[in-house]
Protein backbone atom coordinates (compact mmCIF):
# COMPACT_ATOMS: atom_id res chain seq x y z
CA UNK A 1 0.00 0.00 0.00
CA UNK A 2 1.40 3.62 -1.02
CA UNK A 3 -0.91 4.69 2.18
CA UNK A 4 -1.08 8.85 1.68
CA UNK A 5 0.18 10.39 -1.46
CA UNK A 6 0.31 14.08 -2.73
CA UNK A 7 1.38 15.20 -6.01
CA UNK A 8 3.30 17.68 -6.88
CA UNK A 9 5.64 18.05 -4.17
CA UNK A 10 7.08 21.17 -5.11
CA UNK A 11 5.43 24.20 -6.77
CA UNK A 12 6.17 27.58 -7.36
CA UNK A 13 3.81 29.87 -8.41
CA UNK A 14 3.08 34.00 -9.53
CA UNK A 15 0.35 35.77 -7.59
CA UNK A 16 -2.59 35.27 -9.32
CA UNK A 17 -2.28 32.05 -10.88
CA UNK A 18 -4.56 28.96 -9.28
CA UNK A 19 -3.65 25.28 -8.92
CA UNK A 20 -4.95 22.08 -7.48
CA UNK A 21 -2.95 19.98 -5.05
CA UNK A 22 -4.26 15.93 -5.36
CA UNK A 23 -4.55 13.53 -2.48
CA UNK A 24 -4.91 10.20 -2.47
CA UNK A 25 -5.35 7.26 -0.35
CA UNK A 26 -5.66 3.53 -0.96
CA UNK A 27 -6.87 2.91 2.72
CA UNK A 28 -10.40 3.17 2.34
CA UNK A 29 -10.58 5.56 4.49
CA UNK A 30 -13.99 7.93 5.11
CA UNK A 31 -12.27 10.78 6.53
CA UNK A 32 -9.56 12.77 4.88
CA UNK A 33 -8.01 16.45 5.77
CA UNK A 34 -6.08 19.25 4.43
CA UNK A 35 -3.39 21.28 6.79
CA UNK A 36 -0.67 23.82 6.32
CA UNK A 37 2.05 24.04 8.08
CA UNK A 38 3.85 27.70 9.00
CA UNK A 39 6.84 28.39 10.57
CA UNK A 40 6.21 28.67 14.64
CA UNK A 41 2.17 27.85 13.62
CA UNK A 42 1.68 24.12 13.55
CA UNK A 43 -0.59 22.92 11.82
CA UNK A 44 -4.11 23.96 10.88
CA UNK A 45 -6.73 22.57 9.24
CA UNK A 46 -7.98 24.26 6.58
CA UNK A 47 -10.61 21.88 4.99
CA UNK A 48 -11.63 18.48 5.67
CA UNK A 49 -14.32 15.79 4.56
CA UNK A 50 -16.27 12.70 6.43
CA UNK A 51 -17.10 10.87 3.26
CA UNK A 52 -17.19 10.58 -0.25
CA UNK A 53 -18.94 14.04 -1.90
CA UNK A 54 -18.73 15.73 1.65
CA UNK A 55 -16.69 19.27 2.32
CA UNK A 56 -16.31 20.99 5.76
CA UNK A 57 -14.85 24.33 6.53
CA UNK A 58 -11.65 24.00 8.91
CA UNK A 59 -9.52 26.60 11.06
CA UNK A 60 -7.89 28.76 7.79
CA UNK A 61 -10.43 28.29 4.27
CA UNK A 62 -10.40 31.17 3.51
CA UNK A 63 -8.89 31.23 -0.27
CA UNK A 64 -8.81 27.62 -0.77
CA UNK A 65 -12.15 24.91 -2.22
CA UNK A 66 -11.73 21.19 -1.90
CA UNK A 67 -13.72 18.62 -3.86
CA UNK A 68 -14.20 14.77 -2.34
CA UNK A 69 -15.66 13.38 -6.00
CA UNK A 70 -13.92 9.87 -5.33
CA UNK A 71 -13.78 8.29 -1.25
CA UNK A 72 -10.05 7.79 -2.27
CA UNK A 73 -9.06 11.59 -3.49
CA UNK A 74 -8.83 14.79 -1.70
CA UNK A 75 -8.35 17.99 -4.30
CA UNK A 76 -7.24 21.06 -2.69
CA UNK A 77 -7.44 24.40 -4.68
CA UNK A 78 -6.23 27.68 -5.01
CA UNK A 79 -8.03 29.67 -7.41
CA UNK A 80 -6.04 33.12 -7.14
CA UNK A 81 -2.54 32.33 -5.20
CA UNK A 82 -1.26 34.87 -2.63
CA UNK A 83 2.20 34.63 -0.99
CA UNK A 84 0.80 34.37 2.24
CA UNK A 85 -0.63 30.83 1.00
CA UNK A 86 3.13 30.37 0.77
CA UNK A 87 3.36 27.17 3.07
CA UNK A 88 4.12 22.99 3.23
CA UNK A 89 0.38 21.49 2.52
CA UNK A 90 -0.44 18.59 3.85
CA UNK A 91 -3.01 15.91 3.35
CA UNK A 92 -4.24 13.19 5.91
CA UNK A 93 -6.17 10.23 6.46
CA UNK A 94 -8.13 8.15 8.96
CA UNK A 95 -10.99 5.45 9.33
CA UNK A 96 -12.42 6.34 12.26
CA UNK A 97 -11.69 9.41 14.04
CA UNK A 98 -13.46 9.53 17.31
CA UNK A 99 -12.41 8.09 20.38
CA UNK A 100 -9.00 6.69 22.27
CA UNK A 101 -6.40 5.25 19.34
CA UNK A 102 -7.34 7.16 16.25
CA UNK A 103 -4.56 7.93 13.97
CA UNK A 104 -4.22 10.03 11.06
CA UNK A 105 -2.01 9.26 8.34
CA UNK A 106 -0.09 11.97 6.42
CA UNK A 107 0.81 12.40 3.35
CA UNK A 108 4.51 13.36 2.70
CA UNK A 109 3.40 17.15 2.17
CA UNK A 110 3.74 19.53 -1.30
CA UNK A 111 6.02 22.88 -0.75
CA UNK A 112 4.13 25.66 -1.96
CA UNK A 113 5.87 29.31 -3.09
CA UNK A 114 3.61 31.93 -4.04
CA UNK A 115 6.11 35.24 -5.43
CA UNK B 1 -5.02 32.12 23.70
CA UNK B 2 -3.97 28.89 21.21
CA UNK B 3 -5.78 25.71 22.21
CA UNK B 4 -3.03 23.86 22.91
CA UNK B 5 0.23 25.33 23.65
CA UNK B 6 3.42 23.70 24.10
CA UNK B 7 6.87 24.70 24.99
CA UNK B 8 8.51 25.76 21.56
CA UNK B 9 12.15 24.60 22.42
CA UNK B 10 14.46 23.49 21.55
CA UNK B 11 15.18 21.01 24.29
CA UNK B 12 18.84 20.33 23.79
CA UNK B 13 19.80 17.25 25.83
CA UNK B 14 22.71 14.70 26.01
CA UNK B 15 22.05 11.34 25.00
CA UNK B 16 20.95 9.24 28.04
CA UNK B 17 18.79 11.78 29.60
CA UNK B 18 15.64 12.14 30.58
CA UNK B 19 13.16 14.85 28.64
CA UNK B 20 9.65 15.96 29.18
CA UNK B 21 7.60 17.32 27.23
CA UNK B 22 4.42 19.63 28.47
CA UNK B 23 1.11 20.78 26.95
CA UNK B 24 -2.31 22.48 27.82
CA UNK B 25 -5.24 22.54 26.45
CA UNK B 26 -7.99 24.93 26.64
CA UNK B 27 -11.17 23.62 25.37
CA UNK B 28 -12.48 21.41 28.01
CA UNK B 29 -14.57 19.01 25.70
CA UNK B 30 -11.52 18.07 24.14
CA UNK B 31 -12.14 13.90 23.87
CA UNK B 32 -8.52 12.74 22.30
CA UNK B 33 -4.93 13.35 22.86
CA UNK B 34 -1.92 12.07 21.48
CA UNK B 35 1.75 13.06 20.52
CA UNK B 36 2.98 13.08 17.06
CA UNK B 37 6.17 13.06 15.68
CA UNK B 38 7.56 15.20 13.32
CA UNK B 39 10.83 14.86 12.19
CA UNK B 40 12.25 18.26 9.69
CA UNK B 41 10.64 18.66 6.61
CA UNK B 42 8.68 15.76 6.98
CA UNK B 43 5.13 14.28 7.56
CA UNK B 44 3.97 14.35 11.24
CA UNK B 45 3.37 10.44 12.74
CA UNK B 46 1.55 9.35 15.37
CA UNK B 47 4.22 8.35 18.54
CA UNK B 48 1.22 7.27 20.92
CA UNK B 49 -2.19 7.88 21.99
CA UNK B 50 -2.58 9.50 25.33
CA UNK B 51 -5.13 7.23 27.93
CA UNK B 52 -6.69 8.81 31.19
CA UNK B 53 -4.85 6.48 32.94
CA UNK B 54 -1.77 7.51 31.59
CA UNK B 55 0.31 5.01 29.32
CA UNK B 56 3.78 3.50 28.60
CA UNK B 57 5.32 2.59 25.21
CA UNK B 58 9.23 1.66 25.89
CA UNK B 59 11.26 4.65 27.13
CA UNK B 60 8.02 6.86 25.96
CA UNK B 61 5.66 7.73 28.96
CA UNK B 62 2.08 9.70 28.05
CA UNK B 63 0.07 11.07 30.99
CA UNK B 64 -3.13 13.01 30.72
CA UNK B 65 -4.73 15.33 33.62
CA UNK B 66 -8.47 16.31 32.53
CA UNK B 67 -8.85 18.26 35.33
CA UNK B 68 -6.22 20.38 34.79
CA UNK B 69 -6.46 20.13 30.97
CA UNK B 70 -2.81 19.02 31.01
CA UNK B 71 -0.95 16.33 28.64
CA UNK B 72 2.55 15.73 28.93
CA UNK B 73 5.43 13.24 27.82
CA UNK B 74 8.51 11.91 29.07
CA UNK B 75 11.42 10.04 27.47
CA UNK B 76 13.75 8.65 29.65
CA UNK B 77 17.43 6.85 28.01
CA UNK B 78 17.42 9.89 24.66
CA UNK B 79 19.08 8.77 21.79
CA UNK B 80 19.85 10.23 18.77
CA UNK B 81 17.38 9.44 16.67
CA UNK B 82 15.01 10.74 19.25
CA UNK B 83 15.96 14.34 17.89
CA UNK B 84 12.71 15.86 16.44
CA UNK B 85 9.77 17.77 16.99
CA UNK B 86 7.26 16.89 19.19
CA UNK B 87 3.44 17.59 18.59
CA UNK B 88 0.86 17.16 20.95
CA UNK B 89 -2.65 17.25 19.55
CA UNK B 90 -6.03 17.10 20.21
CA UNK B 91 -9.78 16.24 18.82
CA UNK B 92 -12.85 17.86 20.50
CA UNK B 93 -15.72 16.62 18.54
CA UNK B 94 -16.77 12.94 16.06
CA UNK B 95 -15.31 15.05 13.20
CA UNK B 96 -12.21 13.65 14.52
CA UNK B 97 -10.51 17.47 13.80
CA UNK B 98 -7.05 17.40 14.96
CA UNK B 99 -6.44 20.54 16.83
CA UNK B 100 -2.21 21.12 16.76
CA UNK B 101 0.04 22.67 19.47
CA UNK B 102 2.91 24.55 17.76
CA UNK B 103 5.47 21.40 18.83
CA UNK B 104 8.29 21.37 20.96
CA UNK B 105 11.87 20.86 19.22
CA UNK B 106 13.81 18.21 20.76
CA UNK B 107 17.94 17.80 20.13
CA UNK B 108 19.85 15.03 21.58
CA UNK B 109 23.49 15.39 21.58
CA UNK B 110 26.30 12.36 21.63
Amino acid sequence: NAGVTQTPKFRVLKTGQSMTLLCAQDMNHEYMYWYRQDPGMGLRLIHYSVGEGTTAKGEVPDGYNVSRLKKQNFLLGLESAAPSQTSVYFCASSYNPGGVGNEQFFGPGTRLTVL
Amino acid sequence: RKEVEQDPGPFNVPEGATVAFNCTYSNSASQSFFWYRQDCRKEPKLLMSVYSSGNEDGRFTAQLNRASQYISLLIRDSKLSDSATYLCVVTQDQGGKLIFGQGTELSVKP
